[in-house]
Formats: structure tokens, sequence, C-alpha cells
């Protein structure tokens, strides 16, 4: 199982940026994938979840109506768009597996977003 | 949603026990049994270790334990040794489809 981000990368203030999750290992159809994102020297924030088909998304009140997540399922890969940056969005973005129970099993390594005036 | 409300820091001598706090509401810790307990060494992705409250991965050691009582959640690491010194974060499912972390405790292995 490996799960690897990218698309991290220094942007400008009100800027948009995509990440995307590549995954391998696994069935990816029929999992959960959670966005979790870690600002430097600061806790977890739980960003978003998408479903095996992507009929539900979720996301956090702090990017509800900037960030999008989606998925593509031939391509075994997730998404995070993300418009109007803030610098307070300005953290390492993980991916993560759901296998169930609201719970993750399997990290990417990470990307870092920086967002600057 | 608010984070959860974990202690700062936490420590221990090695072999002793040491259980760190995770306290929330009933919307959240109080209203489900989906509490998760991870790991997270400096500049590594957090590692699960306790899902659904009690129940541990297969993989990680028998000195990790979870469980509940009322809006608190607790994790318990027994017979600490030197490469459990880091950082422990609680999660739960906090309604609305929502998740929501705990501001994490960093633990120290005297």
């Amino acid at each position: 199982v490996q799960l690897v981000e990218s698309g991290g990368a220094l942007v400008q203030r009100g800027g948009s940026l995509r990440l995307s999750c590549a995954v391998s290992g696994f069935t990816f159809s029929t999992y959960s994938f959670f966005w979790v994102r870690q600002a430097p020297g600061k806790g977890l924030e739980w960003v978003s979840y998408i479903s095996p088909s992507a009929e539900r998304t979720y996301y956090a009140d702090s990017v509800k109506g900037r960030f999008t997540v989606s998925r593509d399922n031939v391509k075994n890969s997730v998404y995070l768009q993300m418009n109007s940056l803030r610098d307070e969005d300005t953290a390492v973005y993980y991916c993560a597996r759901i296998p169930g129970s609201w719970t993750t099993d399997y990290w990417g390594p990470g990307t870092l977003v920086t967002v600057s005036s | 949603q608010s984070a959860l409300t974990q202690p700062p820091s936490a420590s221990g001598s090695p072999g002793q026990s040491v259980t760190i706090s995770c306290t929330g509401t009933s919307s959240d810790v109080g209203g489900y049994n989906y509490v998760s307990w991870y790991q997270q060494h400096p500049g590594k992705a957090p590692k699960l270790i306790i899902y659904e409250v009690t129940k541990r991965p297969s993989g990680v050691p028998d000195r990790f334990s979870g469980s509940k009582s009322g809006n608190t959640a607790s994790l318990t690491v027994s017979g600490l040794q030197a490469e459990d010194e880091a950082d422990y974060y609680c999660s739960s499912n906090a309604g609305s489809n929502h998740l929501v972390f705990g501001g994490g405790t960093k633990l120290t292995v005297l």
C-alpha cells in the first residue's frame, strides 16, 4: 500500500493550487479518503472527506467554499483543489486511506503548501 | 467543531506507564465509539495505533491500549520504551460528517 502526495508549492495569498494523491497496492475504488493538514509546529487538522464513488464529500468549516475534493478511479488518484488561499492554509497536507469507522490506516508522506504575500 | 482537549505534554521513565487523556463533548467523543489515536515522530506522517476506542491495528504492540468514559478517551502506554517518545493525537467523529483531532500531546521518555 502506498500513497504519495504531490503539488505542494509556494503560492501567493489569494492564489490557487491543486494537490494530488496517487495511490497503489490496493483496490482504490472501494475506499474513502481524508485530507488532513498540519501547520508548521502545530497539530493535525481534518480538511476533507471523499467517499468511494465521490457521491459524498465533506469539508471542515475553515475550508468550505474554497477547497474541493475529487477523485479519479481510473487514475487511482485523489485531488484537492484549493482556491482563495490564505496565510493560515500554510501546512503539510496529507492524504489518508479510510478503512472504516472514521479512522485511517495508511498515510502519505505529505506535501508542503506555503502561502505568502 | 472545536478541537478535542489533550494535555500538551506527558512523561515517564522507561518501563513505567503513562496515560494521555482526550476530552471532548457528547457531540463527539461521548457520542460515538469512533475514537482513534495516532503516534507521530518528527518529520513523519502519523501512524494509527488505536481505533474504535480500544482496537489495535495489526503490528501495534499491546503496550498501547485505549479506553473511554463519558466524554473523555484515554491512551495508556505501558512499559515505556525510548521509541515511544513522540507526539500523540486523538481523533473522533464529530457528527455532521466531520472529524476532529485533539491538539496533541508530546510524550517524553525520561
